[in-house]
């Protein structure tokens, strides 16, 4: 099974603070790369997204920073809030031995300090 | 709005009985899958159907069996609940290619006694 691996497992921040989680990816082909995030008692939603032919992508306090050549990306809470206290979990998808692969992460609890 | 509905939040089972937890989808979606989330072991892939009645196994599909006899329906069964199986499962859709999102559904928390 094709990993997608993910660090750190928990992160505690200060309020104000900068989270980043980072994840890395093994299959070249793809050609999706969401972060979900998810809160207790809840299924995980889709937070952010990006693709391969770009590098960045910001939306309000969340960025991926993304690195093809690396086969890594990564997530940044800028001014993170007790409110962003969840699991965030990265994902890599895309074609795969005849179907469209969805591999997660292992997921990582992020608990913001008020 | 989108909705991937998962029969049950909340169940309690004995050792030893046939579970059925069922997901249901209303977008079309090809692809569903079936997870389990334990603390500590973030997401584990169950099982993995890319059409009806197609499956692929996940990382562990020991204990579970699953079926897939409409597009919108995707059955995980525990063939003989154990107390190891006690988990919270979640249920998975997404469409082939493009900016493909992964609709989940609320969860069944499972218990086995």
């Amino acid at each position: 099974q094709q990993q997608v691996k993910q660090s750190p497992q928990s992160l505690i921040v200060q309020k104000g603070g900068i989270s980043i989680i980072n994840c890395a990816y093994e299959n070249t082909a793809f050609d999706y790369f969401p972060w979900y995030q998810q809160f207790p008692g809840k299924g995980p939603a889709l937070l952010i997204a990006i693709r391969p032919d770009v590098s960045e992508k910001k939306e309000g306090r969340f960025t991926i920073s993304f690195n093809k050549s690396a086969k890594q990306f990564s997530l940044h809470i800028m001014d993170s809030q007790p409110g962003d206290s969840a699991t965030y979990f990265c994902a890599a998808s895309g074609p795969s031995s005849g179907t469209y692969k969805y591999i997660f992460g292992t997921g990582t609890r992020l608990k913001v300090l008020a | 709005d989108v909705k991937v509905t998962q029969s049950s939040r909340y169940l309690v089972k004995r050792t030893g009985e046939k579970v059925f937890l069922e997901c249901v989808q209303d977008m079309d979606h090809e692809n569903m899958f079936w997870y389990r989330q334990d603390p500590g072991l973030g997401l584990r892939l169950i099982y993995f159907s890319y059409d009806v009645k197609m499956k692929e196994k996940g990382d562990i599909p020991e204990g579970y069996s699953v079926s897939r006899e409409k597009k919108e329906r995707f059955s995980l069964i525990l063939e003989s609940a154990s107390t190891n199986q006690t988990s919270m499962y979640l249920c998975a859709s997404y469409t082939t290619g493009g900016n493909t999102e992964a609709f989940f559904g609320q969860g069944t928390r499972l218990t086995v006694v």
